[in-house]
């Protein structure tokens, strides 16, 4: 248990599916980000959310729709998916302020058919 | 444009030897680096960590070392050992702002053989 939980682990969807990514965290952190990885890229910051507040859209499509209703939880709604979004997601928070690195969570494995 | 590079996709090294992952970041604003390790199906952890005013930081078996005029850093694990396989990720933030935004690296495999 890293403390930042994320639900599904692992998630089949199709092209013209809703389904909606979920992230907790009881760390008592201020900030929260979804990253994605790809096979052979770097991690890609999606979003960050400081205090609720979205602070970073890193041009992500908008097929990928955040929310964040508190400092504890996360979500990532999608829709409309194509096979090239399928990668692992990953959620993390960290305190905000200062330099601290991030409590990852374990990772939505998505696959877009 | 990447601003944090791992050149080695792999590394294998024997078990008892000491293992040389290395970072290259091209933005000099950073000034904290970090490295995590990612075992599969799980998230990654922190490992250790390192602020621009200093050029060497040790914890246990791993020590990073920053050289600032070469861009470049260097984490070491010595000895290394097979719970040590997994992949390594370096990262770089710069101070300033509400938030940290963490830049990541490819990562590096790494397999230490028995």
């Amino acid at each position: 248990e890293t403390g930042v939980t994320q639900t599904p682990r692992h998630l089949v969807m199709g092209m013209t599916n809703k389904k909606s990514l979920k992230c907790e965290q009881h760390l008592g952190h201020n900030a929260m980000y979804w990253y994605k990885q790809s096979a052979k890229k770097p991690l890609e910051l999606m979003f960050v959310y400081n205090f609720k507040e979205q602070t970073e859209n890193n041009s992500v499509p908008s097929r990928f729709s955040p929310e964040c209703p508190n400092s504890s939880h996360l979500f990532l709604h999608l829709h409309t998916l194509q096979p090239e979004d399928s990668a692992l997601y990953l959620c993390a928070s960290s305190p905000g302020t200062g330099n601290y690195g991030y409590t990852f969570g374990s990772g939505t494995r998505l696959t877009v058919v | 444009d990447q601003q944090v590079k791992q050149n080695s996709p792999s590394l294998s090294v024997q078990e008892g030897r000491i293992s040389i992952l290395n970072c290259d970041y091209t933005n000099s604003m950073f000034d904290y680096f970090l490295w995590y390790k990612k075992y599969p199906a799980e998230g990654p952890t922190f490992l250790i960590s390192i602020s621009s005013i200093k050029d060497k930081n040790e914890d246990g078996r791993f020590t990073v070392f920053l050289n600032k005029s070469a861009k470049h850093l260097s984490l070491h694990i010595v000895p290394s050992q097979p719970g040590d396989s997994a992949v390594y990720f370096c990262a770089a933030t710069r101070e300033g702002g509400a938030t940290n935004k963490l830049i990541f690296g490819t990562g590096t495999l790494l397999a230490v053989q028995p």
